[in-house]
């Protein structure tokens, strides 16, 4: 069953806008990780908070986790049309050592 | 460079021709993983291994086989494809609980 949900499906911005995607799931985690994948390639990490981690940067990105409500979002600054992608969230614990993934959100940045 | 390798990347045959999708990792991984990608369904988990001879079903696994002998190999055997098996295919590994996840770069496979 697929753990992560993410928020919006789709996101349409203007470069240099800030893009939040969000992403809810059910059960309790140890970790919460954040994947891009470029359009019909592999997914690429971005990166990985931990359950007890509230905020996390890299680069651009910021995530923030809240376990009391079992969700998330990840922040992209100043977006740029390369950040063009599907970002998807996955989950690891709640029993599974193998991360279960959400449907995505679709983001497209405008030159 | 730390990779993991599927092949084929691309494959078009026919119903009932038995066919397997290779996936080879060089990072002494534990944990590897299948997953297909369909339109609207996100990536949906077809089988994983937390290590060799030991693997276990997804939430999709009907109609598929893997098998785990070696560390490095995790393939992906489709017995006897059927049309409903058309989709885009990724291999995984992690090295450890708490580990991010590397995927290969994707197998489409089309049955007719």
């Amino acid at each position: 069953s697929q753990q992560g949900e993410e928020d919006p499906q789709a996101l349409s911005i203007q470069e240099g806008e800030n893009a939040t995607m969000n992403c809810s799931y059910k059960t309790s985690i140890n970790n919460l990780q954040w994947y891009r994948q470029n359009s019909g390639r592999g997914l690429v990490h971005l990166i990985l908070i931990r359950s007890n981690e509230r905020e996390k940067h890299s680069g651009r990105l910021r995530v923030t986790l809240d376990t009391s409500k079992k969700s998330s979002s990840l922040l992209i600054t100043a977006s740029r049309a390369a950040d063009t992608a599907s970002y998807f969230c996955a989950t690891d614990g709640g029993g599974s050592y193998i991360p279960t993934f959400g449907r995505g959100t679709s983001l497209i940045v405008h030159p | 460079e730390a990779q993991v390798t599927q092949n084929p990347r691309y494959l078009i045959t026919v119903t009932g021709k038995k066919l397997t999708v290779t996936c080879s990792q060089n990072m002494n991984h534990e944990y590897m993983s299948w997953y297909r990608q369909d339109p609207g369904l996100g990536l949906r988990q077809i089988y994983y291994s937390m290590n060799v001879e030991v693997t276990d079903k997804g939430d999709v696994p009907e109609g598929y086989k893997v098998s785990r002998k070696e560390k490095r190999n995790f393939p992906l055997i489709l017995e006897s494809p059927s049309p409903n098996q058309t989709s885009l295919y990724f291999c995984a590994s992690k090295g450890g609980l708490g580990q991010p996840q590397h995927f290969g770069d994707g197998t489409r496979l089309s049955i007719l």
